[in-house]
């Protein structure tokens, strides 16, 4: 499975778009993305999964380029709430779909 | 619809006892896994239930884990003796067949047992 590299760490205000990229040199043909929220003392939260081009949800956009090397998740109009750790995950649906975590990036959200 | 439930919470157990954890997945998810955080390190992968079966094991750390998914519902994890390395927080997450997902499969997690072994 394709590893992925992320920023560890971003700051932001309350009302501003976030921009998160992932970086996922090694992704497969049948690899996936997907991204994943996750605050203090609970599970991972899914927000959004995508194969190439865009995709939107009433959370978020994953923006993911012809090369699928890499992809951004968009946060909208961020709010204090959204302060967390965010994983963005590569996975296929063949026999192996575990999913490879790395460190995620600590979305700090500020009044 | 009912997410993935974890029991227990917490639990404090010292050195050389049991605990079984429990997950409840999604109703009508056929893929059940358990993956493992410990303290400062990236959630890792335990293993796979397909229905009742293991697809994945590979991730299990010892033979003091046992992973068990009787009649494809729920499933327990039980750590027979538990060790100090043991602590940290415990994930289970269920995803429906493929073939109704679409090709794409999304996992969705419950909110972890944190075990602490002193």
């Amino acid at each position: 499975l394709a590893k992925t590299t992320q920023p560890i760490s971003m700051d932001s205000y309350e009302g501003q778009e976030v921009n998160i990229t992932c970086s996922h040199n090694n992704i497969a043909t049948n690899d996936y993305i997907t991204w994943y929220q996750q605050f203090p003392s609970q599970g991972p939260r899914f927000i959004i999964q995508g194969y190439k081009t865009k995709v939107t949800n009433e959370v978020a956009s994953l923006f993911i380029p012809a090369d699928r090397k890499s992809s951004t998740l968009s946060l909208p109009r961020v709010s204090l709430s959204d302060t967390a750790v965010y994983y963005c995950l590569v996975g296929n649906a063949g026999n192996n779909r575990k999913l490879i975590w790395g460190l995620g990036t600590s979305l700090a959200v500020n009044p | 619809e009912a997410g993935v439930t974890q029991f227990p919470s917490h639990s404090v157990i010292e050195k050389g006892q049991t605990v079984t954890l429990r997950c409840d997945p999604i109703s009508g998810h056929d893929n059940l896994y358990w993956y493992r955080r410990v303290m400062g390190k990236e959630i890792k992968f335990l293993l796979h239930f397909v229905k009742e079966s293991k697809q994945d094991e590979s991730g299990m750390p010892n033979n003091r884990f046992l992973a068990e998914r009787t009649g494809g519902t729920y499933s327990t994890l039980k750590v027979q003796p538990a060790e100090l390395e043991d602590s940290g927080v415990y994930f289970c997450a269920s995803s429906q067949d493929l073939r109704l997902a679409g090709g794409q499969e999304t996992q969705y997690f419950g909110p972890g047992t944190r075990l602490l072994v002193l």
